[in-house]
């Protein structure tokens, strides 16, 4: 079945500090992934559409400048969460939309602490 | 706009027996996809089952199946035998197709031995 892979799993930084997740997609090509942001008990809210070879799609309210993403090709976008905040304190989900019978693939998470 | 909700924050049911989760949505489409995810206390989300729009037979996989109620713009799930390994977050999600999935609110399932 399609594979994502999303890293780092866990992970420390300072405040001012920026934040790099890579989400790969392991055995098929993801020519668009989704970036999630879930709070603790609470569903996934969408933050942007990564389209490979072009500019992100923001969900309303979700900084561009902040939270950057890059799809630079079909199998690898990041997210880079930058000058870092406690309140960007969260657990972030990348998804990718693999062949059609595969429906939406979602990585492992990160859990990003920001201290 | 796409809406999702999930009326039940938390269910429960005895081990062995049967649970249905409700998720209602809101779609302006007549072509979409239904899907039901479940994330374990891990937060891998795991898709349980999935439904095509066009497709009026209800679809099934094992113990988990669904009522689709296109006109009432209904999608429960019912999972049949419950074990303990089914305890987790059940996400309902819609999308329009190849676009951004939008999930509900969550329910807590909780599977009592």
């Amino acid at each position: 079945g399609a594979v994502v892979s999303q890293h780092p799993s866990r992970v420390i930084c300072k405040s001012g500090t920026s934040v790099k997740i890579e989400c790969r997609s392991l055995d098929f090509q993801a020519t668009t992934m989704f970036w999630y942001r879930q709070f603790p008990k609470k569903s996934l809210m969408l933050m942007a559409t990564s389209n490979e070879g072009s500019k992100a799609t923001y969900e309303q309210g979700v900084e561009k400048d902040k939270f950057l993403i890059n799809h630079a090709s079909l199998t690898l976008s990041t997210l880079t969460v930058t000058s870092a905040h406690p309140e960007d304190s969260s657990f972030y989900i990348c998804s990718a939309r693999g062949p059609p019978s595969y429906g939406y693939t979602f990585g492992s998470g990160t859990r990003l602490t920001v201290v | 706009a796409q809406t999702v909700t999930q009326s039940q924050p938390e269910m429960s049911v005895q081990e062995a027996e049967t649970v249905t989760l409700s998720c209602t949505y809101d779609t302006s489409e007549s072509d979409y996809y239904l899907f039901w995810y479940k994330q374990p206390p891990s937060r891998q989300m795991i898709l349980v089952i999935r439904q095509e729009a066009y497709k009026q037979q209800n679809a099934t996989e094992n113990r988990f199946s669904v009522n689709f109620q296109k006109a009432a713009k209904s999608f429960s799930l019912k999972i049949s035998d419950s074990q303990l390994g089914d305890a987790a977050m059940y996400f309902c999600a819609h999308s329009q197709g190849a676009q951004k999935l939008v999930f509900g609110q969550g329910t807590r399932l909780t599977i009592n031995p």
